[in-house]
């Protein structure tokens, strides 16, 4: 599985922007880039997933960087509900388990 | 609405006691998985199941087991024989089992022994 390094937590304020970092310096050239949020006591939501470049869905953005070490998640207008614990997961081709980690809780002020 | 239904919300166990986790898709999957997750911890893989009739260990299956009878349903049992069951249990499916699709999940359900 492929190491991830994410801040453990950021702050921003409702209706700005909102870039997540993710660093996965030994990332595989077949593995998919997922991301995932958790609210408190719920299951992990999908987000947003991707291999080379960048994708758009109606959530989010990912930027992707060229030698795929690394990864953007942004979110463009931050809500009130997008608080939560964001996780960059790697999944290798063929993996059947996404691997967890601490990922980044994001704090959202009014 | 389409989704993965997981029941009961809460549940409290006796100790020795086994007691069975529902989770249901109708999202018309082929793929369906079971994790764990420990208070301020990541998601640990129990069982995964890529077609009816056939399902593999992860990471934590002792002390677990899981049926895969129908397409649309994937119980998992917690056994007597699992020492420490109190956790959040989460349910998944995916369209198919593979990394360009993403996993879907259900709210949980919560088990503690009594």
């Amino acid at each position: 599985d492929a190491k991830t390094t994410q801040p453990n937590s950021m702050e921003s304020n409702e209706e700005e922007p909102v870039h997540l970092p993710c660093n996965h310096s030994t990332i595989s050239g077949t593995d998919y880039i997922h991301w995932y949020r958790q609210l408190p006591s719920q299951g992990p939501e999908y987000v947003i997933h991707g291999l080379t470049s960048n994708v758009n869905n109606r959530m989010a953005s990912l930027a992707i960087a060229e030698d795929r070490k690394s990864s953007t998640l942004i979110l463009h207008r931050a809500t009130l509900r997008d608080a939560a614990v964001y996780y960059c997961i790697p999944l290798e081709e063929g993996a059947q388990k996404l691997v967890f980690g601490q990922g980044t809780r994001l704090t959202i002020n009014p | 609405d389409g989704g993965i239904t997981q029941s009961p919300k809460y549940l409290f166990r006796k100790e020795g006691q086994n007691v069975t986790l529902s989770c249901e898709q109708n999202l018309n999957h082929d793929a369906m998985y079971w994790y764990r997750q420990d208070p301020g911890q990541g998601l640990r893989l129990i069982y995964y199941s890529q077609i009816v009739n056939d399902f593999q260990k992860g990471d934590i299956a002792e002390g677990y087991s899981v049926s895969r009878e129908k397409k649309e349903s994937f119980p998992l049992t917690v056994t007597s024989a699992q020492k420490n069951p109190t956790a959040f249990y989460l349910c998944a499916s995916s369209q198919q089992g593979d990394s360009n699709q993403p996993q879907h999940f259900g709210d949980g359900t919560r088990l503690s022994i009594l």
